[in-house]
This record gives C-alpha cells, structure tokens and sequence, in this order.
C-alpha cells in the first residue's frame, strides 16, 4: 500500500512558468516533509522541507505549500529553468529516515 | 570535501556471483542506508544502521546483507545475484538527530547493477 501518492508521474512546463507537483498522504503520523531533486546519473538531493505547523515554505523559487487537513502538499517552481530539468521526490516520515516513504517521482522537463 | 561515495558506478554479472556495493562517507554521520530505486518508482528502504555494529532490515525485503564495522563504511552483499536483483542501489547517509536544523539524506551517486 502506497502512502504517499505523487502526481503527475511527468510534466512539460516552458521556460518561466510555473511547475506543480502534488503529493497526499494517509499517515497522519508523518511529521517531516522533504522534497528531493535527483538529476539523471546523480543521487538525490534534499531541496526543501516542511514541518505540518506551517502552511508554506519558501526557498528563493521553490515553495512548499501544506494542508494539513485535506493531507496533502505540494511544490511550486516559480519561474522554471531549464536547469531546473530533473525527477522530484516528495516524501513523508515520523520519527527519522529509516521510516521515509517516498512518491514516485515527477519528470520535470522545462522547455526553452 | 565531506561526500558520500560509491563504487562502482555499473556493474555487469553473470548470475550466481557474489558481489560487494561499497559506501563510504567522510560526514562522521551514524545513520545510513540503503535504497533500491527502479524507474518510474518510488526509493524503497533495504537496510539501515544507527552506528557501528548496527543492522536493520528496510521495508523491502532484500536477499542482500550489510555490515558496519567503521563510522564511515557501509558494504552491501549480494551472496548470489540474481536477474531480480537488477536495479539502481543508493547509499545514503544522515545526521538526523545529532542537531542539524534541516534533517536530510546524502545520497551517494549510485551503483546500476544488471544481473545477467
């Protein structure tokens, strides 16, 4: 059984637009909530995260938006890059990483 | 530069070898892991260790083994590969606990295995 549900598995967003990926959970223990970015060949890398007592996060263009309520969350890119181009993780865990569910993963592709 | 590393990069077999994925990390984090990861899914836990002479299996049941006998060094087994066994392995350390104000993974760039 899957926890964390991402979406889309892929996604194509022009160059200075902005990129959505969803992500909802079931596990209302979860506590932590980090998104990772993973570029082709490379290990993932933590991008940013969010604890469930704020609403949203913000790291230059990147953005965590929480609800806690409706157990969902999501990550905004503003003004995509192509550089930006890679596989985005979201993921949930309580308690530390030995307990982490991650998503599916979401291509981004961003075109010039 | 404190890193995680792994080797090797690719690795082709035959089936019924016995082969060894190395880890090692120079960040002097207790915690780390390993994962599997297959295209269009998500990372799955094998194995984990809080420290020295600690073992753990993951959520995914493996027919690998791992040992940690220094901080830094965390080796995977497989005694006898298997086609199955073919998929990407991640090797990750962290210092969740120890003070850190955004807990996070250090993923080593990975070894692709095919089991042929």
């Amino acid at each position: 059984q899957q926890q964390v549900k991402q979406s889309p598995q892929s996604l194509i967003v022009q160059k200075g637009g902005i990129s959505i990926i969803n992500c909802a959970y079931e596990n209302t223990a979860f506590d932590y909530f980090p998104w990772y970015q993973q570029f082709p060949g490379k290990g993932p890398a933590l991008l940013i995260a969010i604890r469930p007592d704020v609403s949203e996060k913000k790291e230059g263009r990147f953005t965590i938006s929480f609800n806690k309520s409706a157990k969902q969350f999501s990550l905004h890119i503003m003004d995509s890059q192509p550089g930006d181009s890679a596989t985005y993780f979201c993921a949930a865990t309580s308690g530390g990483y030995q307990k982490v569910t991650f998503g599916t993963g979401t291509k981004l592709q961003v075109i010039p | 530069e404190a890193d995680i590393y792994q080797t090797p990069r690719y690795l082709v077999i035959g089936t019924g070898k016995k082969i060894t994925l190395e880890c090692s990390q120079t960040m002097g984090h207790d915690k780390m892991y390993w994962y599997q990861q297959d295209p269009g899914m998500e990372l799955h836990l094998i194995h984990y260790s809080y420290g020295v002479n600690s073992t753990e299996k993951g959520d995914l049941s493996s027919e690998s083994t791992v040992s940690r006998i220094r901080t830094e060094h965390f080796p995977l087994t497989l005694e006898s590969a298997r086609p199955s066994h073919t998929s990407q392995y991640l090797c990750a350390s962290s210092d969740w606990g120890q003070g850190a104000s955004v807990e996070k993974l250090f993923f080593g760039s990975g070894t692709q295995l095919s089991v042929l």
